[in-house]
């Protein structure tokens, strides 16, 4: 099976400017993951779907930031008014909806804010 | 105190030989375990996963997991330069998310 899709792998913008990254997981998996990693550390916890239910989001997490999954399938996370403490790999993860399943990454996107 | 440690590194070992890597967790109940394994820039690649104590052979890792010392670790036997990356340990206490550490640097010198 295909692995995790995401787009665009690199995006550079400027302070304040909206940004939208997209996800599209393994097709036999209904969990899907945001995760935001910096240099140095390890992968930090957004938010999760299962199907088209965001179940639990980051307390840490801005209100600038927003996830759907509208369809259950694909997931879009928009960062409103980005500011230089966004510059980070943005990774999008899935797994199968069952137990505890391990989750499978796709190759993130890379966003630097100017 | 955070909630999942690992050394930093790095660890450097000879080509052959074994590399051992520790992870410590804080929640007691944490249920599943998680090693990964990120090359310099790329996204973290799945290669191990263990849920009960005791452990788990697949290859040329090993993965030992005991509860009660809150403890897993990885092993790498017959260490490969091809194994030089971050090794990152991941544990969930539900069926959710993943919580990280930050990862040790594995370097294998040829």
């Amino acid at each position: 099976d295909t692995g995790v899709s995401q787009d665009p792998r690199h995006k550079i913008t400027k302070r304040g400017q909206n940004v939208t990254f997209r996800c599209d997981p393994i097709s036999e998996h209904n969990r899907l993951y945001w995760y935001r990693q910096t240099l140095g550390q390890g992968p930090e916890f957004l938010t999760y779907f299962q199907n088209e239910a965001q179940l639990e989001k980051s307390r840490l997490l801005s209100d600038r930031f927003s996830a759907e999954r509208p369809k259950g399938s694909f997931s879009t996370l928009e960062i409103q008014r980005t500011e230089q403490g966004d510059s980070a790999m943005y990774l999008c993860a899935s797994s199968k909806g069952q137990g505890h399943q391990p989750q499978h990454f796709g190759d993130g996107t890379r966003l630097s804010i100017l | 105190q955070k909630e999942v440690e690992q050394n930093s590194g790095p660890l450097s070992v000879p080509e052959g030989a074994i590399a051992s890597l520790n992870c410590t967790y804080s929640d007691r109940g944490s249920q599943s375990f998680f090693w990964y394994r990120q090359y310099s820039g790329k996204s973290p690649e799945l290669i191990m996963s263990i849920y009960s104590n005791g452990d788990k052979e697949d290859g040329r890792f090993t993965a030992q997991l005991n509860k009660a010392s809150q403890y897993v670790s990885l092993l790498i036997r017959d260490s490969q330069p091809s194994d030089s990356a971050t090794y990152l340990c991941a544990v969930n206490i539900n069926a959710g998310k993943s919580t990280f550490g930050d990862g040790t640097t594995l370097t294998v010198k040829p």
